[in-house]
């Protein structure tokens, strides 16, 4: 079984540039997060999706960043324009939806994001 | 104050030692704890999940909660060098709409031949 996926794995772009981030969860996986850690800071949670809606998007900084996850499979992570604090890795996750409490998020590898 | 704090380390130990990994935490409603293994350059894998007080064991890997004392334990016995990695606490709130986790910094870990 694949497990999540993400693209790019690097991505260097100059202050005010676009970058979309995409994420493939592991098939039937309808939980779907997006992290992400900051050189020197804990990771973080932005958001949550279950399937296509939009369950929990406490996390997101500002409006620079859009996430969508249209069909409720793969995730972009939109961010316009990219300041320079926006550099670091970011980390999707997928789990299946809760069964009696017990839920494992799997990561993918990241995508590292360098604002210049 | 951070909802959970770790000691980033780093901590360097020889081959076979007894490694202990700690984290502390402020907030009470979390009872779901996971220590995630991550090797450089790949994503988090969840290596132990516990949920409230106790011990668990798997193999070389013991978790432990105290949730009295909000302090939570992972200890790794006869460490091998394929245990280098950074380790990271997690935890979670039982929410009715989310179920994000929240993490401890991590700690560097460097097991030598």
């Amino acid at each position: 079984e694949a497990g999540v996926t993400q693209f790019p794995s690097h991505s260097v772009i100059e202050k005010g540039q676009t970058v979309t981030l995409r994420c493939d969860p592991i098939s039937g996986h309808d939980n779907l997060y997006w992290y992400r850690r900051v050189m020197g800071k804990e990771i973080k949670f932005l958001l949550h999706f279950v399937k296509e809606s939009k369950q929990d998007e406490s996390g997101m900084p500002n409006n620079r960043f859009l996430a969508e996850r249209t069909g409720g499979t793969y995730s972009t992570l939109k961010v316009q324009p990219a300041e320079l604090e926006d550099s670091g890795v970011y980390f999707c996750a997928s789990s299946q939806v809760r069964r009696g409490g017990q839920e494992t998020q799997y990561f993918g590898p990241g995508t590292r994001l360098l604002v210049l | 104050q951070k909802e959970v704090e770790q000691d980033p380390g780093p901590l360097s130990v020889p081959e076979g030692a007894i490694v202990s990994l700690n984290c502390t935490y402020s907030n009470s409603a979390f009872q779901y704890f996971m220590w995630y293994r991550q090797y450089s350059r790949k994503g988090p894998e969840l290596l132990m999940y516990t949920y409230s007080s106790g011990n668990k064991e798997d193999g070389r890997f013991t978790a432990q909660v105290d949730k009295s004392s909000k302090y939570i334990s992972l200890f790794i016995r006869d460490s091998q060098p394929s245990d280098s990695a950074t380790y990271l606490c997690a935890m979670r709130v039982p929410g009715i709409r989310s179920e994000k986790l929240v993490f401890g910094k991590g700690t560097k870990l460097t097991v030598n031949p």
